[in-house]
């Protein structure tokens, strides 16, 4: 199975911060990665897909980047309703794996 | 809109069987280039994909699950369902059925509520 760790396993922030978030691959994926918004009791939603292409309807201020083992997510100023847990996903194979999850908190 | 919905018990018996169903509406679970899926998430952890299934019946297992897992489509009812047997306290988790996208972008697209499954006695 493809093994995706997350890094950080959660960070604080303010409102306004710039936030990056690594996902890293145990093998080479290409541009397989998708990244996943999960609010409190809620479903995960998409916001990236192809490692770097912004889901319909997703702001602007998200973006993805990255190829091969090492992938980030990137939040340029962060707002109010960004706090939430973010999730990487491959889908170069099966099994389907995921990130561990990392979670946004209010500094 | 498509929206799934995932209806089942919300308390299994240790050894027993985890029975769910998935019903699909705003959309054919019979269009073809999506897979239904299973996902569960124990308390605080990450999300683990369980298996998915096409209305064909084409069907893929995690296999660290796959001894314990069967899945099943019904068109006419467009439903899906998930049953794991021999339950244990490591399986209480909520479990989202979603739809896997595996021709456009290969991302599950659209998920249910979730639905938390405690195994206890």
């Amino acid at each position: 199975d493809i093994q995706m760790t997350q890094s950080p396993s959660s960070l604080s922030a303010s409102v306004g911060d710039r936030v990056t978030i690594t996902c890293r691959a145990s093998q080479n994926i290409g541009v397989y990665l998708n990244w996943y918004q999960q609010k409190p009791g809620k479903a995960p939603q998409v916001l990236i897909y192809g490692a770097s292409s912004l889901q319909s309807g997703v702001p602007s201020r998200f973006s993805g980047s990255g190829s091969g083992t090492d992938f980030t997510l990137t939040i340029t100023s962060l707002q109010p309703e960004d706090f939430a847990t973010y999730h990487c996903q491959q889908t170069y194979t099966t099994p389907r794996t995921f990130g561990q999850g990392t979670k946004v908190e209010v500094k | 809109q498509v929206q799934l919905q995932e209806s089942g018990p919300g308390l299994v018996k240790p050894s027993q069987t985890l029975s769910l169903t998935c019903t699909v509406s705003g959309g054919s679970i019979s269009s073809s280039g999506y897979y239904w899926s299973w996902i569960r998430q124990q308390s605080g952890k990450g999300l683990e994909w369980i298996a998915y299934i096409h209305y064909n019946g084409d069907t893929y297992y995690n296999l660290s699950l796959k001894s314990r897992v069967i899945m099943s489509v019904d068109t006419s009812k467009n439903q899906f369902s998930l049953k794991l047997s021999s339950v244990t306290a490591a399986d209480t988790a909520v479990y989202y059925c979603a739809r896997y996208d595996s021709v456009a972008y290969r991302t599950f697209d659209y998920w249910g509520q979730g639905a938390l499954v405690t195994v206890s006695s």
